[in-house]
């Protein structure tokens, strides 16, 4: 199947820093990627959604200025947690669609994000 | 989206078929049921998706009912590998359009 590549798996910053988290489809072109987070215990939620060459689309709630997408290729996407706080400790996963074929959505592997 | 409603938790015995259903009644005619499955702490894995016909793959059998408002995923010889939460997930098609999480089902598969 394909491959969506998330990096890093885990990353612990001081509170205050900024992270960035790189999401790449190996194998196939992704004119649109999604981010998500997850908290234990709980579903994923829809962060925003990636679209190569334009501005990404957050959800209600998300703070745009907080969590920064670029979506500069159609093979990379990138989010950038800016000064992180403990509260944005979570499981942030990416996943980019890969149309023709039957659409289907692929994820990576997720990033740990711990903030002390 | 349509939203899907699923049992919180199922058990299974190894060997046997794990039968996990989702509830869509709300599902419009454009939409397509997806299933995706999470094993702790990884990222969701692609399972199957369908539109109205019965699907299955090397994963999984995907029943979708006549009137689309109901479907079950069926795991034919379940292995405790299969242990995660599953989710059912409908969506139409189109960059534009989301896959939006539910609380999905957590399948425990025990020897």
């Amino acid at each position: 199947g394909a491959v969506v590549s998330q990096h890093p798996s885990w990353v612990i910053c001081k509170s205050g820093t900024s992270v960035k988290i790189e999401c790449r489809s190996l194998d196939f072109q992704a004119t649109t990627m999604f981010w998500y987070r997850q908290f234990p215990k709980q579903s994923l939620m829809l962060m925003a959604t990636s679209n190569e060459g334009s501005k990404a689309t957050y959800e209600q709630g998300v703070e745009k200025d907080k969590f920064l997408i670029n979506h500069a290729s159609l093979t990379l996407s990138t989010l950038t947690v800016t000064s992180a706080h403990p509260e944005d400790s979570s499981f942030y996963i990416c996943s980019a669609l890969r149309s023709g074929g039957g659409e289907k959505l692929f994820f990576g592997s997720g990033t740990q994000l711990s903030v002390l | 989206d349509a939203k899907t409603t699923q049992p919180p938790s199922m058990d299974c015995a190894e060997g046997r078929a794990a039968n996990l259903p989702c509830n869509h009644s709300t599902i419009s005619g454009n939409e397509y049921v997806y299933w995706y499955r999470q094993i702790h702490s990884q990222g969701p894995q692609y399972i199957i998706h369908g539109l109205k016909n019965n699907e299955t793959n090397e994963m999984a059998s995907l029943i979708i009912t006549e009137d689309r408002k109901s479907s079950t995923l069926i795991l034919p010889h379940a292995t405790l590998r299969d242990t995660a939460v599953y989710y059912c997930i409908v969506r139409a098609k189109g960059g534009g359009n989301k896959l939006t999480f539910g609380t999905g089902t957590q399948l425990k598969v025990e020897l």
